[in-house]
């Protein structure tokens, strides 16, 4: 089945104390991204890929990291969570991006709810 | 500054009416527009991708449309049902950089 998987789906930590999200694509998708999502702010893009080795920041990237290894992977790392980076975590990913094609379509993972004590 | 905005945020009908959903963003020089649902607690599903040089696109009982020069696209649902009930988010990909920017969303609720 072509999914995008995210891991944890839940997770309770302490301040400082570094985690990685993972997500893994099975689909061969070139751009994969991160979001973060919080009531009344909506979902908000952390960091973007849009191949291997090539990683950009989006609107809120401060106090997180990524890598793009390889293909089918793009985790999240956070290096020393804070309590305002507790949020709904989405990973998403997509044949291609930027130009005019239908097949930019992002299909996203099931969600990370992470909360920082 | 690039923002998108879904007003309503909020819409309550009864079971079998027409409605449309809308959204308007800032900045014309996209790439495309795309429409999703959310279901409580779970992630998005994608419905519709409109292209920037596409006017419209339909998948069964829904309708987007895209009007570029006024940054303005509207999701027609046709005979809703209350399975139809879900937050609706539409996304813009901006070509300055591969960007996509989210509206907060519509809370859709179909009373039977």
């Amino acid at each position: 089945e072509a999914q995008v998987t995210q891991n944890p789906r839940y997770l309770i930590t302490v301040t400082g104390k570094k985690l990685t999200v993972t997500c893994s694509q099975n689909m061969n998708h070139e751009y994969m991204s991160w979001y973060r999502q919080d009531p009344g702010l909506g979902l908000r893009q952390i960091y973007y890929s849009m191949n291997v080795e090539v990683t950009d920041k989006g609107d809120v990237p401060e106090g997180y990291k990524v890598s793009r290894k390889e293909k089918r992977n793009f985790p999240l790392i956070l290096e020393s969570p804070s309590p305002n980076q507790t949020s709904l975590y989405f990973c998403a990913s997509s044949l291609t991006s930027g130009g005019s094609s239908g097949a930019n379509v992002l299909t996203f993972g099931a969600g990370s709810r992470l909360t920082v004590l | 500054k690039q923002e998108v905005t879904q007003i309503p945020a909020a819409l309550s009908v009864p079971e079998g009416e027409n409605l449309v959903l809308n959204c308007s963003f800032t900045d014309s020089a996209i790439y495309n527009l795309q429409w999703f649902r959310q279901d409580p607690g779970k992630g998005l599903t994608s419905l519709l991708l409109i292209q920037s040089s596409q006017r419209e696109q339909t998948s069964g009982r829904l309708n987007a449309s895209l009007d570029k020069s006024s940054g303005r696209s509207t999701l027609y649902i046709a005979a809703s049902q209350p399975g139809d009930s879900a937050t609706y988010l539409c996304a813009v990909e901006y070509s300055s950089a591969s960007k996509i920017i989210f509206g907060s969303g519509t809370r859709l609720s179909i009373r039977p």
